[in-house]
């Protein structure tokens, strides 16, 4: 089975803490993925990366950006945490090529007071 | 630019019951789609999935979806809805070419009434 695994379930930051987010993916997929999941919302693209050391924007980058120096290793980072940044963060990997599944960890609880 | 609807933000069934959740996408050429679940504090599980072929596809868990293009839909069923399959279910679409993420829904909560 697929793993993706979210290193912390649940934080609790201040606002203007620099936040980091570990994700890593045990099956040597290429695509990796940061969504944002709000209420309401579904789930919202933050970044996603295609091979090491690429990445592309998604439909809402703007305070995050995101680091991948390994492949099976994917971070998401608030420079400058802010209370709108609190959601719950979702990481997720799939092979390469468009269309394919993709495999979610079981996400991060991110509040900033 | 690829999107989804999902119309039903909440829906209530009781157990036994036969489901349907809706969801609508926009793409012009056909889509690859999907269905996942969410638990509460869980992530996201895939339920099943249309490529091409076969309109009906069958899932995990006794689900089943199906691809109308004349609708632009991909609606899920059940025939008989388990407590257990209370949650949230997201549909998502993938289709422009080079995006290798998923475009999703808003999600329909589901109650389970015993």
């Amino acid at each position: 089975d697929v793993k993706v695994t979210q290193s912390s379930r649940y934080l609790v930051k201040r606002t203007g803490e620099k936040v980091f987010l570990e994700c890593v993916q045990d099956m040597d997929h290429e695509n990796m993925f940061w969504y944002r999941q709000d209420p309401g919302l579904g789930l919202r693209l933050i970044y996603f990366s295609y091979d090491v050391k690429m990445k592309e924007k998604g439909d809402i980058p703007e305070g995050y950006s995101v680091s991948r120096e390994k492949k099976e290793r994917f971070s998401l980072i608030l420079e400058s945490a802010s209370t709108n940044q609190t959601s719950m963060y979702l990481c997720a990997s799939s092979p390469q090529g468009g269309g394919n599944t993709i495999y979610f960890g079981e996400g991060s609880w991110l509040t900033v007071v | 630019a690829q999107s989804v609807t999902q119309p039903d933000i909440h829906i209530t069934v009781s157990e036994g019951a036969s489901l349907e959740l809706r969801c609508n996408y926009s793409y012009g050429a056909t889509p690859y789609l999907f269905w996942y679940v969410q638990s509460p504090g869980q992530g996201l599980q895939l339920l099943l999935k249309y490529f091409s072929g076969d309109t009906l596809v069958q899932g995990i868990k006794g689900f089943e979806a199906e691809f109308k293009r004349s609708q632009s839909s991909f609606n899920l069923r059940k025939p008989s809805v388990h407590w257990s399959d209370a949650a949230e279910y997201f549909c998502a679409v993938g289709a422009d070419p080079g995006r290798r993420a998923l475009t999703f829904g808003s999600g329909t909560r589901l109650q389970v009434q015993p």
